[in-house]
């Protein structure tokens, strides 16, 4: 069965840190791939997304993710935190098959100043 | 903004009782998606329909039922309300069907039952 696991739950780091929020998925195929995120009391964004070809994707605000077949992973980066990422951040395996989304628990991002 | 839209915002009832959310997607989008955010239980998808078919089941309950009418909007009606359907629904609008899409998602409906 399809899964997407985000092993941390929750996440501190500094202003002007970099990041690195962990997705592991398991899926027959190459699934398609996507990274939201959701402030609090708003609905979801999508940063970015994965389908094919390069394997490094940008996003918005500055987000990156990097899909590892060997590792089932597509891991979101970022090099520099602002304080307004402060925020909930979810993976998704989107199946071409059966037109399903599965969402990740999210990982809640604080940001400290 | 996302350009979909859900009402109400919140919705206060009580156990047993039945209540109906409103979706309406992005102007142009062929596919409605339902969710479910709990504290316990995450993200849950539970229902999309296409251009007025239902297309994906998730894990919605029997108690839950869901349509698109032909001006594409969306209702998801929950009956019977356990004081556990407490929760944030969410629609997301995507243009086509597949899974690759995109999705937008409104700003969510709060359920709370009590």
């Amino acid at each position: 069965a399809q899964s997407v696991t985000q092993p941390d739950i929750h996440i501190t780091v500094s202003e002007g840190a970099s990041l690195e929020l962990r997705c592991n998925y398991s899926y027959g195929a190459t699934p398609y791939l996507f990274w939201y995120v959701q402030s609090p009391g708003q609905g979801l964004q999508l940063l970015l997304k994965y389908f094919s070809g390069d394997t490094l994707v940008q996003g918005i605000k500055g987000f990156e993710a990097e899909f590892k077949r060997s590792q089932s992973s597509f891991n979101l980066r970022k090099p520099s935190v602002h304080w307004s990422d402060a925020a909930e951040y979810f993976c998704a395996v989107g199946d071409p098959g059966t037109y399903k989304y599965i969402f990740g628990t999210g990982t809640r991002l604080k940001v400290l100043a | 903004d996302s350009g979909v839209t859900q009402t109400p915002k919140h919705l206060i009832t009580a156990t047993g009782q039945r209540v109906t959310l409103r979706c309406s997607p992005r102007s142009g989008d062929l596919s409605v998606y339902w969710y479910q955010q709990s504290l316990d239980q995450g993200l849950q998808f539970l229902i999309q329909y296409y251009n007025g078919e239902e297309r994906a089941k998730g894990n919605i309950l029997e108690r839950f039922s869901a349509q698109q009418f032909p001006d594409l909007h969306s209702e998801l009606n929950l009956s019977s309300l356990e004081l556990g359907d407490s929760a944030l629904y969410f629609c997301a609008s995507s243009p086509l069907a597949g899974g690759q899409d995109t999705q937008y998602f409104g700003p969510g409906t709060r359920l709370t039952v009590l």
